[in-house]
């Protein structure tokens, strides 16, 4: 079975600013994908970033961008110029190739708040 | 589209009721499961479908059943709910069972008293 961590259970910065939000996952699979979704207080979950793990090449999305490092089996998301609309829950997901019963498995979140 | 629908938005039942959560998608996608969201906690599996009549279980599967008749329709049921039910419910679709993205739905926030 997977797990995935996130250690920041809370982060706040300025408008602006840039953030990095952490995640470590361990796993015995060798081909997997790895995902940020935001949830917002409206509670719906938005697909942010993913990225392939077979991938060298870091993922990005606009202001979104990842440090994806694959031995060290970490996966972090950097948002840059960072803006009040950015305030939520961030969960880092993995799934393995072929998902499964397995689907995918959440990291217990980060709220990060974007002060004005 | 539009997309992943989910009735009912809230339901509070007592201890022993059942109920079923409706989860619909007009995206014609195979794959669709269902999570459960615990305070402080990501979301969970609970049961997955890869395609019309063919349903399995996730990590979370005891107390809940489902049934797959119809591409579109992935209902969720509880057919004696309990105070450890007490959850926020997602009803996810995509493409295929992996790399696809997953669309979510709005959710249904379940209180069992």
């Amino acid at each position: 079975a997977q797990t995935v961590t996130q250690s920041q259970p809370e982060m706040s910065v300025q408008e602006a600013e840039t953030v990095t939000l952490s995640c470590t996952y361990d796993t015995s699979e060798n081909n997997y994908y790895l995902f940020w979704y935001k949830q917002p207080p409206s509670r719906q979950m938005i697909l942010v970033i993913r990225q392939e793990a077979y991938k060298q090449q870091n993922a990005t999305e606009n202001r979104f961008s990842v440090n994806f490092q694959k031995a060290a089996k970490s996966f972090s998301l950097k948002i840059s110029d960072s803006q009040l609309g950015d305030t939520a829950m961030y969960f880092c997901a993995f799934m393995k190739y072929g998902g499964g019963a397995d689907g995918l498995t959440f990291g217990k979140g980060t709220h990060l708040i974007i002060q004005p | 589209n539009a997309g992943v629908t989910q009735t009912p938005k809230f339901q509070v039942l007592k201890t022993g009721q059942s109920m079923t959560l409706q989860c619909a998608q007009d995206m014609n996608h195979e794959y669709m499961s269902w999570y459960r969201q615990d305070p402080g906690m990501g979301l969970r599996l609970i049961h997955y479908s890869v395609g019309a009549g063919i349903t399995d279980q996730g990590e979370v599967p005891n107390g809940y059943n489902v049934s797959r008749s119809t591409t579109e329709d992935f209902p969720l049921r509880l057919l004696s709910a309990a105070p450890s039910q007490t959850s926020v419910y997602f009803c996810a679709s995509s493409e295929g069972q992996d790399y696809n993205e997953q669309f979510f739905g709005p959710g249904t926030r379940l209180t069992v008293l």
